[in-house]
């Protein structure tokens, strides 16, 4: 069975830093597309960031240069570590499984999510 | 690049169906979507992948009450015989150049 528990969510103040895992189970990472998606509170859900499985990384805009993904393998374990943190940030974030095909990327299977406000 | 349009709200009353819309925008009527739920207080669900000739393959354990189908640059979420667990958000998602695209959602609710 497919799961994905993410962690290290939390409050902290803007201009910080904090890093988000995601445990997965039942798949192997480092062979699949993986992503982050957050949802800010009361609005739709906006996508973050994704890994290939060869290792190549696609953010947002509105993270670019601030947000880093990334994976263990032997922990079988996606990140994303996130600098420079702001206000707008504030969302619930959510770790995904992609599924790559030929016409179409999606993502199959979620996580629960990871609260982390910004906020003096 | 490609934008998703999803109206804001929807309803429908128990047992009966409802059909959610996602409009892809102009030059990408060719585009296969995915179909995603959002119960309250939930992490996303994926429902389905559907493509442009109205063929889809859905996720695990998804009833067959939901369906899709597609016309031009509509793509369509049926769902049948509602039932209280389906209000929910729902939200289209498709892709661009390293980019992935979601729609800003439906928020449907079961009378």
């Amino acid at each position: 069975e497919v799961q994905l528990v993410e962690t290290g969510g939390g409050l902290i103040q803007p201009g910080g830093s904090l890093r988000l895992s995601c445990a997965a189970s039942g798949f192997t990472v480092s062979s699949n597309y993986m992503s982050w998606v957050r949802q800010a509170p009361g609005k739709g859900l906006e996508w973050v960031s994704v890994i290939y499985s060869g290792g190549s990384t696609y953010y947002a805009d509105s993270v670019k240069g601030r947000f880093t993904i990334s994976r263990d393998n032997s922990k079988n374990t996606l990140y994303l570590q996130m600098n420079s943190l702001r206000a707008e940030d504030t969302a619930v974030y959510y770790c995904a499984r992609v599924y790559s095909g030929y016409d179409l990327d999606y993502f199959d299977y979620w996580g629960q999510g990871t609260l982390v406000t910004v906020s003096s | 690049q490609v934008v998703l349009t999803q109206s804001p709200s929807a309803s429908a009353s128990l047992g009966a169906s409802v059909k959610l819309t996602c409009t892809l925008s102009s030059g990408h009527s060719r585009y296969a979507i995915a179909w995603h739920q959002q119960q309250p207080e939930k992490g996303p669900r994926f429902l389905m992948k559907l493509n442009s000739d109205g063929s889809h393959s859905k996720g695990d354990g998804i009833p067959d009450r939901f369906s899709g189908s597609s016309s031009g640059a509509e793509r369509y979420l049926t769902i049948s015989s509602l039932q209280s667990e389906d209000e929910a958000d729902y939200y289209c998602q498709t892709w661009g150049t390293g980019i992935r695209v979601f729609g800003g959602g439906t928020k449907l609710t079961v009378l």
